[in-house]
C-alpha cells in the first residue's frame, strides 16, 4: 500500500471555527510532512515529525497545531484562522534520512481544499 | 546550500510532439533529485527519482530524466506527448535531510 490519504477532501469554515485536517499512511513511513500550497506556487513546508515528535517547524503561525498521535496518523487543528489561509494543504511522508539507504522519496495525499471565510 | 531553477514556467507542445522540461540543481552533496506532476486540485505523484545509481532515469507514463553532474541538469523528458499529460511538474531536490526543495513549477500545455 503506497497510498496517503487525507480527510476532508474539501473544507470551508469561518474565522471562529476550529476544525482538523487528517492523514494517514501505512507504508511504515517515519517521517510526515505538511505542507500549504496556493495557487500556480509549489508547496511551501509547514512542519515535519520524525519519529512521532515534532522535528521541523517553519515559523508556522500558531492558529495552525500539528499533531501526531502514533506513526501512521497526522492531524493539522486550525483554529482562527485567516482568509488568506486559504490553500491546498498537502501531508507527505517518506523514509526518515539516512534510513539503510532507503529510498527517500516522499508520497504525497490527495490534499485538502481549504477555503476560509 | 541547496537550490533547484526549472528554466520555464510555461511548455507548449502538440500532442504526439516530444516534450522537454528543464531543471537545474545546486548542492554540496550528492543528491536525490525527483520530478513530480500535479493535476489541478490533485496531490504530488512521483514520475521518477535520480538517487545515484544509473544516470539515465526510467519513470511512470513513459517519461524519463538524465542526470548530467557536469552540467547540474536533471531535464524531464517524454518522446511523444499525450493530452493527459497536461499538468504542473515540479523538479526537487534533496540533499538527505528533511527539507526537500521544489522548483517553481513547470506547466505543460498539450495542444490537439
Amino acid at each position: 500500500d503506497t497510498e496517503v490519504t487525507q480527510t476532508p477532501k474539501h473544507l470551508v469554515m469561518g474565522m471562529t471555527n476550529k476544525k482538523s485536517l487528517k492523514c494517514e499512511q501505512h507504508m511504515g513511513h517515519r517521517a510526515m510532512y505538511w505542507y500549504k500550497q496556493k495557487a500556480k506556487k509549489p508547496p511551501e513546508l509547514m512542519f515535519v515529525y520524525s519519529y512521532e515528535k515534532l522535528s521541523i517547524n517553519e515559523s508556522v503561525p500558531s492558529r495552525f497545531s500539528p499533531e501526531c498521535p502514533n506513526s501512521s496518523l497526522l492531524n493539522l487543528h486550525l483554529h482562527a484562522l485567516q482568509p488568506e489561509d486559504s490553500a491546498l494543504y498537502l501531508c507527505a511522508s517518506s523514509q526518515t534520512p539516512g534510513a539503510g539507504g532507503a529510498s527517500n522519496e516522499q508520497f504525497f495525499g490527495p490534499g485538502t481544499r481549504l477555503t476560509v471565510l | 546550500a541547496q537550490s533547484v531553477t526549472q528554466l520555464d514556467s510555461h511548455v507548449s507542445v502538440s500532442e504526439g510532439t516530444p516534450v522537454l522540461l528543464r531543471c537545474n540543481y545546486s548542492s554540496s552533496y550528492s543528491p536525490s533529485l525527483f520530478w513530480y506532476v500535479q493535476h489541478p486540485n490533485k496531490g504530488l505523484q512521483l514520475l521518477l527519482k535520480y538517487t545515484s545509481a544509473a544516470t539515465l532515469v526510467k519513470g511512470i507514463n513513459g517519461f524519463e530524466a538524465e542526470f548530467k553532474k557536469s552540467e547540474t541538469s536533471f531535464h524531464l523528458t517524454k518522446p511523444s506527448a499525450h493530452m493527459s499529460d497536461a499538468a504542473e511538474y515540479f523538479c526537487v531536490v534533496n540533499g538527505g535531510t528533511y527539507k526537500y526543495i521544489f522548483g517553481t513549477g513547470t506547466r505543460l500545455k498539450v495542444l490537439a
